[in-house]
């Protein structure tokens, strides 16, 4: 258990319509990372908060997505107008200040 | 992950060694990494290595850098059922910040 938790575990949606996800990672993890996560791929890096500051999107990072973490503790990940292609895992992982990334167990997302 | 490459899988005997290959493309990465994600789990770190060692050993792992090839190696030795899972290479990207991941290795471990 590496104490970040993500919620909801699954998400199904239908097309067009908005999601939120949530990652609670541990209060040392002053880093925080959302990643996501397709079959047979690995995690691909979406963006980084060092505390409260967004300090790196991906350009996989569409403006349908937005993410927050406004106190620094816990984050959203919000996607708007859903679409097919947002079908993933999506990962949230935190650290402190090291290379070393503390994962949750992540959050499915299928869009009919 | 486009950047670092691995072979997709990986079968072995119980008992024998595997050899899990790697190859990235920054060679200004600090750190390398070797994650493992099991079924219906997050991804969880197994080992490091600093950009100037050759080789790292953590009980039944090893780790093997060629900096001149861009090449990584795990070997996983007396392979045990258990360790059957997806494992990715990660390199730091250019931030420094973030993790670029491979598309991982699926070890299949057969009794």
């Amino acid at each position: 258990d590496t104490g970040v938790s993500q919620d909801p575990r699954h998400k199904i949606t239908k097309r067009g319509q908005n999601v939120t996800f949530r990652c609670d990672p541990i209060s040392e993890h002053n880093r925080l990372y959302w990643y996501r996560q397709t079959l047979g791929q690995g995690p691909e890096f979406l963006t980084y908060f060092q505390n409260e500051a967004q300090l790196e999107k991906s350009r996989l990072l569409s403006d349908r997505f937005s993410a927050e973490r406004p106190k620094g503790s816990f984050s959203t990940l919000e996607i708007q107008r859903t679409e097919q292609g947002d079908s993933a895992m999506y990962l949230c992982a935190g650290s402190k200040n090291t290379g070393e990334l503390f994962f949750g167990e992540g959050s499915r997302l299928t869009v009919l | 992950g486009e950047d670092v490459e691995q072979s997709l899988f990986l079968s072995v005997r119980e008992g024998d060694s595997s050899v899990i290959n790697c190859t990235y493309t920054d060679s200004s990465s600090t750190y390398l990494y070797w994650y493992k994600q099991e079924p219906g789990a997050g991804l969880q770190l197994l080992t490091y290595i600093f950009s100037n060692m050759d080789m790292k050993q953590d009980q039944r792992l090893t780790v093997l850098l060629n900096k001149k090839d861009k090449h990584l190696s795990l070997r996983i030795a007396d392979t045990q059922t258990g360790d059957s899972a997806i494992y990715f290479c990660a390199e730091t990207m250019d931030s420094g910040y973030a993790l670029n991941f491979g598309k991982g290795t699926s070890l299949l471990v057969t009794p």
